[in-house]
């Protein structure tokens, strides 16, 4: 059971747009930065946005993050067939002392 | 060009130990907090360990407190993992990433390695 809740799974068809929620508490989300990764099949996850709403340099403008809350979403616009891949959301969690991370979701192009 | 390049990964019997490394290059590696993140086949992503740049503080995740070691070599820009008591659960790929910043964790991680499996079995 991971800290942070998203959904296992997203769809739809190219050049629409995807939502992927992420849920946390105070301990996280709420008082600290969320990061999103992407992990293609058989690759090494890569930092997608950081500080909730950033992205790093490479990163198209098609994904953007937003946070509200105990929660943030990663949008993605403009939907294509390399995007097909596992997404999760981080954090630190003062709680815990940990990042914890959210149990990932994949992104399917119809 | 900034990366790292972990190894030490392999078969271990359960009780076993097994020492991963993770070499930089590209960056000034005494300036940043350094992170080992594993992967269960098929499973999501686990933080394991993570330690600080500088003044030096480490982080375990509760499921490998007290059985594994996180540490680094600035002079030698390698970050370790020692790993004993191995367990069938550790089975994973395990990569190492470079903290965004010196502090552990607030900032995500933004370079990762392509990782070392680890293989527990009897």
């Amino acid at each position: 059971q991971s800290v942070l809740t998203q959904p296992p799974s997203v769809s739809a068809a190219p050049g629409q747009k995807v939502t992927i929620s992420c849920s946390g508490s105070t301990s996280n989300i709420g008082n600290h930065y969320v990061f999103w990764y992407q992990q293609l099949p058989g690759s090494a996850p890569k930092l997608l946005i950081y500080e909730n709403t950033n992205r790093p340099s490479g990163i198209p403008g098609r994904f953007s993050g937003s946070k509200s809350g105990t929660s943030v979403t990663l949008d993605i616009t403009g939907l294509q067939t390399g995007d097909e891949a596992d997404y999760y959301c981080g954090a630190w969690d003062s709680s815990l002392s940990a990042v914890v991370f959210g149990g990932g979701t994949k992104v399917t192009v119809l | 060009e900034v990366q790292l390049l972990e190894s030490g990964g392999g078969l271990a019997q359960p009780g076993g130990s097994l020492r991963l490394s993770c070499a930089a290059s590209g960056f000034s590696f005494s300036l940043y907090a350094m992170t080992w993140v594993r992967q269960a086949p098929g499973k999501g992503l686990e933080w394991v360990s993570s330690v600080s740049g500088g003044v030096i503080n480490t982080y375990y995740a509760d499921s490998v407190k007290g059985r594994f070691t996180i540490s680094r070599d600035d002079f030698k820009n390698t970050m370790y993992l020692q790993m004993n008591s191995l367990r069938a659960e550790d089975t994973a790929i395990y990569y190492c990433a470079k903290d965004r910043s010196r502090a552990v964790g607030f900032y995500g991680m933004d370079v990762w390695g392509h990782g070392t499996t680890v293989a527990v079995y009897s």
